[in-house]
């Protein structure tokens, strides 16, 4: 059963607190990504990756931090120095037979107490 | 800047009518257009995928059409149904994999 899983569902934070957001795909694709979403705005690129042990800053980066140690797995930090933290986070990724489209997880619901 | 903007952001519509969404996009040198639907608190489940040489793609109840030139993709729904209340976002898809989404349209059909 190929796909992409988050984990948790949802998620709640002090403030100050640094959480890990899990996403895992099956797909083998090389690229995945991390998007946030808040209510009546579209998807913001948080980060992405490429390719094993690389990634990029997308427009938000800034308070988050990623690692791609395997092709599988995405991991999203979200540090204390993101300063609105609660939103909803989907991840995704892509392969070279995708023709350019990104398939999505289930997404995270993120709420700092 | 890269901008996708979906009008309107909400509809509300009796079930059985036609309708359409419309996005819009500033940057026309896209790679591919898709449609997503998103139920509250879910991931994102695609619907149409259309390549920038198509002018438009359907599945079932749904077309999807695309106008490069500008910059305007439609989303139509035929003979609405309650169960396809939902948010519907418009993804615009550059060829570095760069995907621009729209902040959607929520829609309601009522029974």
């Amino acid at each position: 059963d190929g796909g992409i899983t988050q984990s948790p569902k949802y998620l709640f934070r002090k403030e100050g607190q640094n959480v890990t957001l899990s996403c895992e795909q099956n797909l083998n694709h090389d690229a995945m990504y991390w998007y946030r979403q808040d209510p009546g705005q579209g998807l913001r690129l948080i980060y992405y990756s490429q390719i094993v042990n690389d990634f990029q800053k997308g427009d938000i980066a800034e308070g988050y931090s990623v690692s791609r140690e395997k092709k599988e797995s995405f991991p999203l930090t979200v540090t204390s120095a993101q300063k609105n933290p609660t939103a909803f986070y989907l991840c995704a990724s892509s392969g070279a037979t995708s023709r350019g489209t990104q398939y999505f997880g289930p997404g995270t619901r993120l709420t700092v107490l | 800047k890269q901008e996708v903007t979906q009008i309107p952001a909400a509809l509300s519509v009796p079930e059985g009518e036609n309708l359409v969404l419309n996005c819009s996009f500033t940057d026309s040198a896209i790679y591919n257009l898709q449609w997503f639907r998103q139920d509250p608190g879910k991931g994102l489940t695609s619907l149409l995928l259309i390549q920038s040489s198509q002018r438009e793609q359907t599945s079932g109840r749904l077309n999807a059409s695309l106008d490069k030139s500008s910059g305007r993709s439609t989303l139509y729904i035929a003979a609405s149904q309650p169960g396809d209340s939902a948010t519907y976002l418009c993804a615009v898809i550059y060829n570095n994999n760069d995907m621009r989404f729209g902040a959607g349209t929520r829609l309601t059909v009522k029974p």
